[in-house]
């Protein structure tokens, strides 16, 4: 199985910070990557996929980039509705692998 | 507006089955892959399963393969997921999601959108 991890686990930011959260494929997945976002109590939302295409509805603060095994989500200006939780997830291979998580909190 | 409701969640003893419903609107549902996705209580996310456009093709995670049977019946526009031999590490919110784009031979395996999700708790 493809192994995803992803930094930090955690982020404390305020309104307007630029925040980047890492993920790291344990081998090469070329560009087979999503990014989710989850709100307490609610069901993922997909924000970026085949890591640097955003999903539609999906505010242009948010972008994707990266090929391989390593790839980043950018959220350049923190809004109030952005502080939840932000999974990867490869699509390359059986089986299809989600990251641990970054919480995005409030500073 | 595209939508999926999940239901048939509950309370089961270990050992026992239960079959899990997501009902789908506002898209052609016969055109798409779909997923079932589970997320144990404060974890994350698994990939659970998949199904093809037309039924007859399936994929299943190791630690459900042999359990769990992943079916869909498009003239219904439903998809379901029977559980059987349920553990208490089953216990997760369970969501149904629809693959990204359709008419995709092998499917993107990327989900959008997702379910609300139904709990299945495992317990004597």
């Amino acid at each position: 199985d493809i192994q995803m991890t992803q930094s930090p686990s955690s982020v404390s930011a305020s309104v307007g910070d630029r925040v980047t959260i890492t993920c790291r494929a344990s081998q090469d997945i070329s560009t087979w990557l999503a990014w989710y976002q989850q709100k307490p109590g609610k069901a993922p939302k997909l924000l970026i996929y085949a890591a640097s295409s955003l999903q539609s509805g999906v505010p242009s603060r948010f972008s994707g980039s990266g090929s391989g095994t390593d790839f980043t989500l950018t959220i350049s200006s923190l809004q109030p509705e952005d502080f939840a939780s932000y999974y990867c997830q490869q699509a390359n291979s059986f089986p299809f692998t989600f990251g641990p998580g970054t919480k995005v909190d409030i500073k | 507006e595209v939508q999926l409701v999940e239901s048939g969640g509950g309370l089961v003893q270990p050992g026992g089955s239960l079959r899990l419903s997501c009902a789908a609107s506002g898209f052609t549902f016969s055109s798409y892959w779909m997923h079932w996705v589970r997320q144990a209580p404060g974890k994350g996310l698994v990939w659970v399963s998949r199904i093809n456009r037309d039924g007859r093709s399936t994929s299943y995670a190791d630690s459900v393969k042999g359990r769990f049977t992943i079916s869909r019946d498009n003239a219904k526009n439903t998809l379901y997921l029977q559980m059987n031999s349920l553990r208490a590490e089953d216990t997760a919110v369970y969501y149904c999601a629809r693959d990204l784009f359709a008419d995709d031979s092998s499917g993107t395996n990327w989900f959008d959108p997702w379910g609300q999700g139904t709990l299945v708790t495992v317990s004597s």
